[in-house]
């Protein structure tokens, strides 16, 4: 069975500084995807990043990185020099790709908010 | 205009009501998905399609029902709704021709049943 796990349920951070979000996996699928997706205090869910199993190179995106160590199983988000509107719920999420029983489904962790103080 | 729309965007409801949340997009995507998120939790699957003439169950799709009725619309009912059914229903697409077939999500609709 796929699983996400996020182990921390909050976080702060100052202005300006970077953050780390950490999130670790478990599956047995051979190829997989892996998603950061942030949920405001309005609700809406905004994708962030992702990285493929198989991908050479951790994935970036703006201010966002990923650090994907797949022999630990971990693919934690980076966010750098922290704004004010990054406080947020931040989710990590998984699914198997094409060709390896995809089923469409995405998991997702528990979550971890983000308080970013001025 | 955004690319993925929910109607309506917030419902009270009664218990035992029919009710019917839809969803469309002009993303020009196959697969579609519905959602829910109970307060202070993460995302769980009550339905998706990867075309119109596909319709699979979720992890929790007892008490729901849908219909695929264009490529662009997707459609959830709750038969008969109940107070647990209370939550924020985000409904999702994505395009099987990009090979990391990420997700996106309309603003959500949140449904309160009294």
């Amino acid at each position: 069975a796929q699983k996400i796990t996020q182990t921390q349920p909050g976080m702060f951070v100052q202005e300006k500084e970077a953050v780390t979000l950490d999130c670790t996996y478990d599956t047995s699928d051979p190829s997989y995807g892996l998603f950061w997706y942030k949920q405001p205090s309005s609700g809406e869910m905004i994708f962030l990043i992702y990285q493929g199993s198989y991908d050479q190179q951790n994935a970036t995106e703006g201010r966002y990185s990923l650090n994907f160590q797949k022999a630990r199983k971990s693919a934690n988000l980076v966010i750098s020099a922290s704004q004010l509107g990054d406080s947020a719920m931040y989710f990590c999420a998984m699914r198997g790709l094409h060709g390896s029983g995809n089923t469409g489904k995405l998991i997702f962790g528990q979550g971890t908010t983000l308080q970013v103080k001025p | 205009d955004a690319d993925v729309t929910q109607t309506p965007r917030n419902r009270i409801t009664k218990t035992g009501k029919r009710i019917m949340l839809e969803c469309s997009q002009t993303k020009g995507h196959d697969r579609m998905y519905w959602y829910r998120q109970d307060p202070g939790l993460g995302l769980q699957l009550i339905y998706y399609s990867f075309d119109v003439k596909d319709i699979n169950k979720g992890e929790i799709s007892d008490g729901y029902s849908v219909s695929r009725q264009a490529q662009a619309k997707f459609s959830l009912s709750l038969e008969s709704a109940i107070p647990n059914q209370t939550a924020l229903y985000f409904c999702a697409t994505s395009d099987s021709r990009d090979r990391t077939d990420t997700q996106y999500f309309g603003p959500g609709t949140r449904l309160t049943v009294l």
